[in-house]
């Protein structure tokens, strides 16, 4: 249980457009939706926290308007980026908590990531 | 915030040999302590987790110590095998605050 999907898993854009990442909780509801970045080499940084029905909380650094996320019903989340460019290049991960409530099932899951390649 | 450093960046370890890898926390709020198994262009997998009310959890090969007077925590791996290498991520999560901080990675290379 408590799977995420995230599509695309690869996608290569042209500089200026923008690209859609979507991030589906399958067998529960994501409340709280977590969108990460990671360069080749490197370690997962938080981008922003998403939660459904609200406004995103966006790390330092992170341009709200350029990473564009909306959590509107409790099973998807999008991050879409905007007027992309070669150094936007990535992966791009998100994860969802599981419900804090159920302790046996504490922590978080992870999609499957986007490879997203500017060009 | 929370600041979470692992060490060492490389391991190479002979296959059967253990292997071991550290990392500290800033925050001594932090009471949830997950270590993340990633292979190239996958998705961060849980191998294992602790609570700050254990000090040492065990799961097969696989083992997590954590020391909170210290702010540290360390993740063993026994009679390691080619299948275990790859990057390995430890994380903290701070106590009402619902994300993870990660800990900057360990490759993880088994020699047959």
């Amino acid at each position: 249980g408590a799977v995420v999907s995230q599509h695309p898993s690869r996608v290569i854009c042209k500089s200026g457009t923008s690209v859609k990442i979507e991030c589906r909780s399958l067998d529960f509801q994501a409340t709280t939706m977590f969108w990460y970045r990671q360069f080749p080499k490197q370690s997962l940084m938080l981008m922003a926290t998403s939660n459904e029905g609200s406004k995103a909380t966006y790390e330092q650094g992170v341009e709200k308007d350029k990473f564009l996320i909306n959590h509107a019903s409790l099973t998807l989340s999008t991050l879409t980026v905007t007027s992309a460019h070669p150094e936007d290049s990535s992966f791009y991960i998100c994860s969802a908590s599981l419900d804090r409530a159920l302790m046996y099932n504490y922590g978080y899951t992870f999609g499957s990531g986007t490879r997203l390649t500017v060009v | 915030g929370e600041n979470v450093e692992q060490h060492p960046s490389t391991l190479s370890v002979q296959e059967g040999d253990s292997a071991v890898i550290k990392c500290t926390y800033s925050d001594s709020a932090s009471n949830y302590f997950p270590w993340y198994k990633q292979e190239l262009g996958k998705r961060p997998q849980l191998i294992i987790d602790i609570r700050s009310n254990v000090g040492e959890k065990k799961d097969q090969r696989i083992a997590v110590t954590l020391n909170k007077t210290a702010k540290h925590f360390s993740l063993h791996i026994t009679e390691t095998q080619p299948e275990d290498s790859a990057v390995y991520f430890c994380a903290a999560e701070l106590f009402g605050n619902e994300k993870l901080t990660f800990g900057t990675g360990t490759r993880l290379t088994i020699i047959p």
